[in-house]
């Protein structure tokens, strides 16, 4: 049963343009969600964030948008750079408890590619 | 600021072999994870630890074993290595205190069994 699921493997966008990653979910339970980004040979780095409570959150180029109701999320990166060239991974999270920790469920990924 | 150190890099082992990959964290954080991750399927969670002395499973627990005697160490035993645990391997850690919180990761152990 994959809880998060990111449909797409990889996407192409030239630089400059936007991208748009998506990641989908079933538990209604999650009230924490993550985008990570991944370099070959290094570990997943965390890039943005964003609470239940909210339906936005912004970090310089990276946005993160969340529906709720839908069971939805996005990454938006504006513009796009050849660096951020990476595999963009969607995290998420039930409440924190303290015998259950910290559990992330994690998507399959989603390989971007920015095109100079 | 080391953060999460993971030893070593990359292991080769013959099946039936056993071997233990380390994981530290300086960061005093009371939570540690190991994932695993094989193409197309993300990170699966192995193990975690919610402090010193308390572990539990996670979605892929099978062939491995974890203990936790200090905050800062949490290595992860395979008892005997099977081809089916060929895979990367990355330790995390997080902070409890803290709610919303995003977990740290190593840089990986690249495993292959033969």
């Amino acid at each position: 049963d994959q809880q998060v699921k990111q449909n797409s493997p990889s996407l192409s966008v030239q630089e400059g343009r936007i991208s748009i990653l998506n990641c989908d979910y079933t538990n209604s339970m999650f009230d924490y969600f993550l985008w990570y980004k991944k370099y070959p040979a290094e570990g997943p780095t965390f890039l943005i964030s964003i609470s239940s409570i909210k339906d936005k959150n912004e970090d310089g180029r990276f946005t993160v948008f969340l529906n709720k109701s839908a069971k939805h999320l996005s990454l938006h990166i504006v513009p796009s750079q050849p660096g951020d060239s990476a595999v963009y991974f969607c995290a998420a999270r039930p409440p924190q408890g303290a015998t259950s920790g910290s559990r992330l469920t994690f998507g399959e990924g989603t390989q971007l590619t920015v095109n100079p | 600021n080391a953060g999460v150190t993971q030893t070593p890099k990359f292991q080769v082992l013959k099946t039936g072999q056993s071997m233990t990959l380390q994981c530290a964290q300086d960061m005093n954080h009371e939570y540690m994870s190991w994932y695993r991750q094989d193409p197309g399927m993300g990170l699966r969670l192995i193990h975690y630890s919610v402090g010193a002395g308390i572990t539990d499973q996670g979605e892929v627990p099978n062939g491995y074993n974890v203990s936790r005697s200090t905050t800062e160490d949490f290595p992860l035993r395979l008892l005997s290595a099977a081809p089916s645990q060929t895979s990367v391997y990355f330790c995390a850690s997080s902070p409890l205190v803290r709610p919303y919180t995003e977990a740290f990761f190593g840089q990986g152990t690249r495993l292959t069994v033969v």
